[in-house]
């Protein structure tokens, strides 16, 4: 099946620290691949996509490339800032009309 | 551009008691939507989906339903309440762009039974 495996957290960083938060996936076919970012007591919001091989998505200094020979889509960012403490979800889209398949989650917490 | 709206955004409920959380998406036609549940400190759980009106898809069989009267609203309702239904709910909608279902997230309703 479709399945989505994010490293567990919490990870706790330093401010201008250097992140990575691992991704790997197993899915049929060529997924859209995706990471959403959840501040305390709100929803999720998108915070980049890559929909083929090799694509690199990047929004607010995250950034995340989609590697078909790994399966695997890591968060990276190079400077977190304590405004960057959240949880953040991998998720997957199959091709088709289909709900996205989503990892745990990995809580971030940033301290001055 | 499109928005999506869930009320209550709280709500503490007693044990046995029925609920109603709506969901309602601006902005855009036939769209897919999904209710979400979050327990604390948990990832999330799909509940339901639907394509269209009428049309509802039963992930985890529990004492919640849903329904989809109109094109662009969602409803998640049960009539007695259980001690394990307290949570975070998330509506969210998408619409396919070159094949891709990114999904989009409403801000939730914190709901408490006691």
């Amino acid at each position: 099946g479709n399945s989505v495996t994010q490293m567990e957290g919490p990870v706790t960083l330093s401010e201008e620290a250097f992140l990575t938060i691992n991704c790997t996936y197993t899915a049929t076919g060529y997924p859209s691949l995706f990471w959403y970012v959840q501040y305390p007591g709100e929803g999720l919001q998108l915070l980049l996509k890559a929909t083929k091989a090799d694509d690199k998505g990047s929004n607010k200094g995250f950034e995340a490339t989609y590697r078909k020979e790994t399966t695997s889509f890591h968060l990276e960012k190079g400077s977190v800032q304590v405004s960057d403490s959240a949880v953040y979800f991998c998720a997957l889209n199959v091709p088709g009309n289909t709900p996205l398949v989503f990892g745990k989650g990995t809580r971030l917490s940033v301290i001055a | 551009s499109q928005t999506i709206h869930q009320w209550p955004a709280t709500l503490v409920q007693p044990v046995g008691s029925p609920l109603s959380l709506e969901c309602t998406v601006e902005g855009t036609s036939n769209p897919n939507l999904y209710w979400y549940r979050q327990a604390a400190g948990r990832g999330l759980q799909l509940l339901f989906y639907s394509v269209g009106i009428g049309q509802i898809s039963s992930e985890v069989p529990q004492n919640l339903s849903a329904s989809r009267p109109q094109d662009r609203q969602f409803i998640l309702s049960s009539k007695k309440l259980l001690l394990s239904d307290s949570g975070f709910y998330l509506c969210a909608w998408s619409v396919g762009t070159d094949g891709s279902y990114e999904q989009y997230f409403g801000p939730g309703t914190r709901l408490t039974v006691t």
